[in-house]
C-alpha cells in the first residue's frame, strides 16, 4: 500500500493554463506539505497544513493554492501557469508539525510548462 | 551567499569506503539538522536528525554538527551500492516542519 500518493506523475501543459495536482496519504497523519524541487535540486517548502492551520511560505505566489477536502488529502491548484513553475512537486505528510517528525514523501509530480 | 550549501558531486566511491558528505550554512539561528536520502525519481526519506552540536550514530550512519563552524556532516561507513542516491541536508530554526531549508543535495555513487 502506497503511504503517500500523488497524481498525476507527469504533467505537461501550456502557459496560462490552470492545473491541479492531487495528494493522498493513508497514514492517518495530521500534517501535510507541498514542496517544490527546482532544476538545481533545491527542495523548498511551499505549504504545510494540519487540521488546525495553513502555513504559507510567503515567497509562494498566490497563483498557488492548497485545498484540503479532508485530513487525508491536500491538493495543489495552480492558476495561470508560468514557465518558471516547471519543477517536480512533492507532497509529504508527518504525524504532526514537529521538525523532527519523519516526513513521508510522495513520488513527486514532474510539471513541465511549455 | 546561499543559506545552505552542499557540493553537488557526483561523488563516486568504491564499495566499502567511508563516505563523508558535508553542508555549510550561513544562519547561526538554525537549531535542528537533518539528512535526507533521495533515490532517483523518488521522494526524499529522512535518515537522521540532530539537535545542537555533537555526533549521532545510527548503524552505518553518523551525523555530526559543528555549530561554531556552521558545518554539518554525514558519514557512511562500509558504503554499499544501495547507498547510491542523492543526500540532502536540511535545517530548521525551530521544531516546526514548515520552516525547513534544504541544501541542493550531493549525488553519491557507490561502485561494486
Amino acid at each position: 500500500d502506497t503511504a503517500v500518493s500523488q497524481t498525476p506523475k507527469y504533467l505537461v501543459t501550456q502557459m496560462g493554463n490552470d492545473k491541479s495536482i492531487k495528494c493522498e496519504q493513508n497514514l492517518g497523519h495530521d500534517t501535510m506539505y507541498w514542496y517544490k524541487q527546482d532544476s538545481k535540486k533545491f527542495l523548498k517548502i511551499m505549504f504545510s497544513y494540519n487540521n488546525k492551520e495553513l502555513i504559507i511560505n510567503e515567497t509562494v505566489p498566490n497563483r498557488f493554492s492548497p485545498k484540503s477536502p479532508d485530513k487525508a488529502h491536500l491538493n495543489l491548484h495552480i492558476n495561470s501557469l508560468e514557465l518558471g513553475d516547471s519543477a517536480v512537486y512533492f507532497c509529504a505528510s508527518s504525524p504532526d508539525s514537529s521538525s523532527t517528525d519523519t516526513q513521508y514523501f510522495g513520488p513527486g509530480t514532474r510539471l513541465t510548462v511549455l | 551567499q546561499k543559506e545552505v550549501e552542499q557540493d553537488p558531486g557526483p561523488l563516486s566511491v568504491p564499495e566499502g569506503a567511508i563516505v563523508s558528505l558535508n553542508c555549510t550554512y550561513s544562519n547561526s539561528a538554525f537549531q535542528y539538522f537533518m539528512w535526507y536520502r533521495q533515490y532517483s525519481r523518488k521522494g526524499p526519506e529522512l535518515l537522521m536528525y540532530t539537535y545542537s552540536s555533537g555526533n549521532k550514530e545510527d548503524g552505518r550512519f553518523t551525523a555530526q554538527v559543528d555549530k561554531s563552524s556552521k558545518y554539518i556532516s554525514l558519514f557512511i561507513r562500509d558504503s554499499q551500492p544501495s547507498d547510491s542516491a542523492t543526500y540532502l541536508c536540511a535545517m530548521s530554526f525551530d521544531n516546526y516542519g514548515q520552516n525547513f531549508v534544504f541544501g541542493p543535495g550531493t549525488r553519491l555513487s557507490v561502485l561494486p
